[in-house]
């Protein structure tokens, strides 16, 4: 079935590790991002890359990074945790053309201790 | 800028209600929107999507959603709740190409028996 498939489902972190959050897709489409949920917050976008090659910064970037070698592949990692990063991560895709809606993975939890 | 407003984080409803969640909108160009469904501990889904071709737009389980540009709103309705509907309900809104889609804080939904 296609889709997006992210791993780990969850991950419990201590404070000052770097983890990479991964993301596959394989629709081939041209959009992917990354959005963190938080309780009463909704949906923030973090990092986002319109096209293999290029990305571009989101809302709350800060303490984050990707890269986009190829269409398919779009992971976020974080350099340092820190307890503040403890969220639900969800990647998402889009074909990038005007009023194409997110194609989303089942998400990330992560905890950082 | 662009934003999304969604009005009350919780809507409690009984089986065979009326459903509707509220969301306003803001946005300096012409916008596309969106309402999603999330499900305990997955992804968002695509309920449906104003394409500008009609002011009513229809989507799955039911549900239809007014785009009334005087009043800068995408409300979402169903006409009879169902037990199965109980979920979060996001709306969100987002510019030409697709991207930086921005979501509402969410609206959880509860359907009593």
């Amino acid at each position: 079935i296609a889709g997006i498939t992210q791993a780990p489902t969850s991950q419990i972190l201590a404070a000052g590790r770097r983890m990479t959050l991964r993301c596959t897709q394989d629709m081939r489409h041209n959009a992917m991002y990354w959005y963190r949920q938080d309780l009463g917050l909704g949906l923030r976008l973090i990092h986002y890359s319109n096209t293999a090659g290029t990305t571009g910064k989101g809302e709350v970037p800060d303490g984050y990074s990707v890269s986009r070698a190829n269409t398919d592949d779009f992971p976020l990692t974080l350099a340092s945790a820190v307890p503040s990063q403890t969220s639900v991560y969800f990647c998402a895709s889009s074909e990038g053309t005007n009023n194409s809606p997110l194609h989303f993975g089942n998400g990330t939890r992560l905890t950082v201790t | 800028a662009q934003s999304v407003t969604q009005l009350g984080s919780h809507v409690s409803v009984s089986e065979g209600a009326l459903v509707l969640l509220r969301c306003n909108y803001s946005s300096s160009v012409p916008p596309y929107l969106f309402w999603y469904v999330q499900y305990p501990n997955q992804g968002l889904q695509l309920l449906l999507k104003y394409t500008s071709a009609a002011t009513l737009v229809k989507g799955i389980n039911g549900f239809e959603a007014e785009f009334k540009k005087s009043e800068t709103s995408f409300h979402l309705t169903k006409p009879s709740a169902h037990m199965s509907d109980a979920a979060e309900y996001f709306c969100a809104v987002s510019g030409p190409g697709g991207f930086k889609t921005i979501f509402g804080a969410g609206t959880r939904l509860f359907v009593k028996a």
